[in-house]
């Protein structure tokens, strides 16, 4: 079991260039989330798929769009990237009402 | 906004000692959870306790949830050089779904020197 996987690990972009990241789990959960990390800042939910055919908007949405493409997959793209978005950015995933399970995180950087 | 507020933003101990980190919410809550979140990796689930619940034990954690002051604490018992990282309370409210919408406090530091 590999639990949640993201790619990229690292990524550096230009202001203005699009990029999608990558989630896929292998546990079967019917709910996945998208979270940003910067400092001093905790988690912040930028958006969730409470289950597979449904997206929903969290916290922090604006500018980034996303898309459950299965039960496995959950993907965040960035259609123009702001120097605002450079983050560590993590995914997770749950079954209901227990915990979440992230994974490694993508380090972006947007210059 | 966020629902939970950990306290201290730091601790430094040396191993054995015993540390202790506070969490304070908000509003009314169904459970709180509690992560630890190793230096440039992913968040790990360490406990959950329930509203109905007072105190919780996991191995050399102990969890204690008062809802009349809104506030848990995470005790950690013996601490090793291994205990070293960020750790975060979290709640918030289930949607109709039964999906758990959490927010996350911004953590405490914790360094655990040998």
């Amino acid at each position: 079991n590999a639990g949640v996987t993201q790619t990229p690990k690292f990524q550096v972009l230009k202001t203005g260039q699009s990029m999608t990241l990558q989630c896929a789990q292998d546990m079967n959960h019917n709910s996945m989330y998208w979270y940003r990390q910067d400092p001093g800042m905790g988690l912040r939910l930028i958006y969730y798929s409470a289950s597979e055919g449904t997206t929903d908007k969290g916290e922090v949405p604006n500018g980034y769009n996303v898309s459950r493409l299965n039960k496995r997959e959950f993907s965040l793209r960035l259609e123009s990237a702001a120097p605002s978005q450079t983050s560590v950015y993590f995914c997770a995933s749950s079954e209901y009402r227990v915990e979440q399970f992230f994974g490694p995180g993508t380090r972006l950087t947007v210059l | 906004s966020q629902q939970g507020e950990e306290d201290p933003q730091a601790l430094s101990i040396q191993e054995g000692e015993n540390a202790t980190m506070n969490c304070s919410y908000k509003t009314s809550i169904n459970n709180l959870q509690w992560y630890r979140q190793n230096s440039g990796r992913g968040l790990v689930h360490l406990i959950l306790i329930r509203s109905n619940e007072r105190e919780k034990h996991s191995g050399r954690l102990r969890v204690t949830l008062d809802t009349s002051k809104k506030s848990s604490s995470l005790l950690i018992t013996a601490s090793r050089a291994a205990d070293t990282a960020s750790y975060f309370c979290a709640t918030g409210p289930f949607m109709n779904t039964g999906f758990q919408k959490l927010v996350f406090g911004t953590g405490t530091r914790l360094l655990v020197s040998p």
